[in-house]
């Protein structure tokens, strides 16, 4: 089914160690986004990328990195994880233009650091 | 600055109950979307309804319906005879023009229907 994967979708972390959040889509997507959700707070945007070798910084920024090596794929990376980093991260796509035709949510990943 | 405020946090109602959940955005754009999420307790975001900032029309479909009102800035959700599998956090999003698609939440509101 055409879509967004993320892997993994459940991951605990040690304090300092690192990991990578891979999100794939197979819709030709232009657009890519990292979104985490904390209770209380929505949805908050950590990265996006409007096109293969392209990444901007979102709202929450600090503490991650993103890679757009192919435009299927958008990894996540946390160099040193932190307990703050305890959150469910959620992947998307959509294609770009004027008109906001709307998006593709992975089914998230949830992620904790102890 | 763009901004998107649910203000009921939580919401309790009995079965067959009607509900409102409340959306009020802030945007200096004229052109502008706004969405509805729905993230039953599985944890996946539900696609509910996209609206540009162009159309008023208020929509229906079956029990859910929404209001856009531009002069007050909101986009309310309604729930008619809401049932215990309506229980769920519910999101309210706003995408401005020119931003490459950029979803702002608000902070959702969680329902709870009760048998």
């Amino acid at each position: 089914n055409a879509g967004v994967t993320q892997t993994p979708k459940f991951r605990v972390l040690k304090t300092g160690q690192s990991m990578t959040l891979l999100c794939a889509q197979d819709m030709n997507h232009e657009y890519m986004y990292w979104y985490r959700q904390d209770p209380g707070m929505g949805l908050r945007l950590i990265h996006y990328s409007v096109g293969e070798g392209t990444t901007a910084k979102g709202e929450v920024p600090d503490g991650y990195n993103v890679s757009r090596l192919k435009k299927q794929n958008f990894l996540l990376g946390l160099e040193s994880a932190a307990p703050s980093q305890t959150s469910v991260y959620f992947c998307a796509s959509s294609p770009p233009g004027t008109v906001n035709y709307g998006y593709t949510f992975g089914s998230g990943t949830r992620l904790t650091v102890v | 600055a763009q901004k998107v405020t649910q203000a009921q946090t939580e919401i309790s109602v009995v079965e067959k109950e009607d509900v409102t959940l409340d959306c009020v955005y802030e945007t200096r754009d004229t052109t502008y979307y706004l969405f509805w999420y729905k993230q039953p307790p599985s944890g996946e975001l539900v696609f509910l309804i996209r609206r540009n900032s162009f159309d008023e029309q208020n929509e229906i479909s079956g029990r859910y319906s929404w209001n856009f009102q531009k002069s007050t800035s909101s986009f309310n959700f309604t729930i008619t005879a809401s049932q215990v599998v309506d229980s769920a956090v519910y999101f309210c999003a706003l995408s401005a023009s020119g931003g490459y698609n950029k979803l702002i939440f608000g902070a959702g509101t969680r329902l709870a229907v009760h048998p």
